[in-house]
């Protein structure tokens, strides 16, 4: 089975300022279709997650261009260009390249 | 609009069954692959099982034996039956296509 690793597990960001989250699957995510299935979801304090990034790199439908997924193989990285009051919650990543797989979250509030 | 209602949740005493359901809107469950996700209480995300729309259906080493997963397509709902209910199994349960999640549906295993 996949282990997802997210670090670091909580982030205290000044609202203007960037964030990084990173994470790194235990085996490869690329596909034999040569898609890689990473997808970024943000859960917000008492709601459903959300889909923010999918296949590493694209944005869904709605999301702000202040957040951007990069990465390949076993190591992505989810930023944020200049954090947002509204962008508080927990962060997950996913592989669904064998089945699917979450990484623990990471909890980023505001200082 | 693309929309999963999930109901089917509540008490149950271990050992016990309950038979979720996700009734899907906007689009057919059949024309593509939907899975089960859960969330204990104050913990991070668990995949549950999948369904493609070929039939093909995973499930979790936690759930399998124990759980499955059906769709009816002519009133496009989700199901998961779940049987021999442990303490463990105490979660919010979500269905989801990659992009879009229910509201999630409470289920407590509890004497």
């Amino acid at each position: 089975d996949i282990v997802m690793t997210q670090t670091p597990l909580s982030l205290s960001v000044t609202p203007g300022q960037p964030a990084s989250i990173s994470c790194k699957s235990s085996q490869s995510l690329l596909h034999s279709d040569g898609k890689t299935y990473l997808y970024w979801y943000l859960q917000k304090p008492g709601q459903s997650p959300q889909l923010l990034i999918y296949e590493v790199s694209s944005r869904f439908s709605g999301v702000p261009d202040r957040f951007s997924g990069s990465g390949s193989g076993t190591d992505f990285t989810l930023k944020i260009s200049r954090v947002e009051a509204e962008d508080v919650g927990v962060y997950y990543c996913m592989q669904g390249t064998h089945l699917f797989t979450f990484g623990p979250g990471t909890k980023v509030d505001i200082k | 609009e693309v929309q999963l209602v999930e109901s089917g949740g509540g008490l149950v005493q271990p050992g016990g069954s309950l038979r979720l359901s996700c009734a899907a809107s906007g689009f057919t469950v059949s024309s593509t692959y939907m899975s089960w996700i859960r969330q204990a209480p104050g913990k991070g995300l668990e995949w549950v099982s999948l369904i493609y729309s070929d039939g093909g259906t995973y499930y979790a080493d936690s759930v399998k034996g124990r759980f499955t997963i059906s769709r009816d397509n002519s009133k496009n709902t989700l199901y998961l039956q779940m049987n021999s209910l442990r303490g463990e199994d105490t979660a919010v349960y979500y269905c989801a296509k990659v992009e879009v999640w229910g509201q999630g549906t409470l289920v407590t295993v509890s004497s």
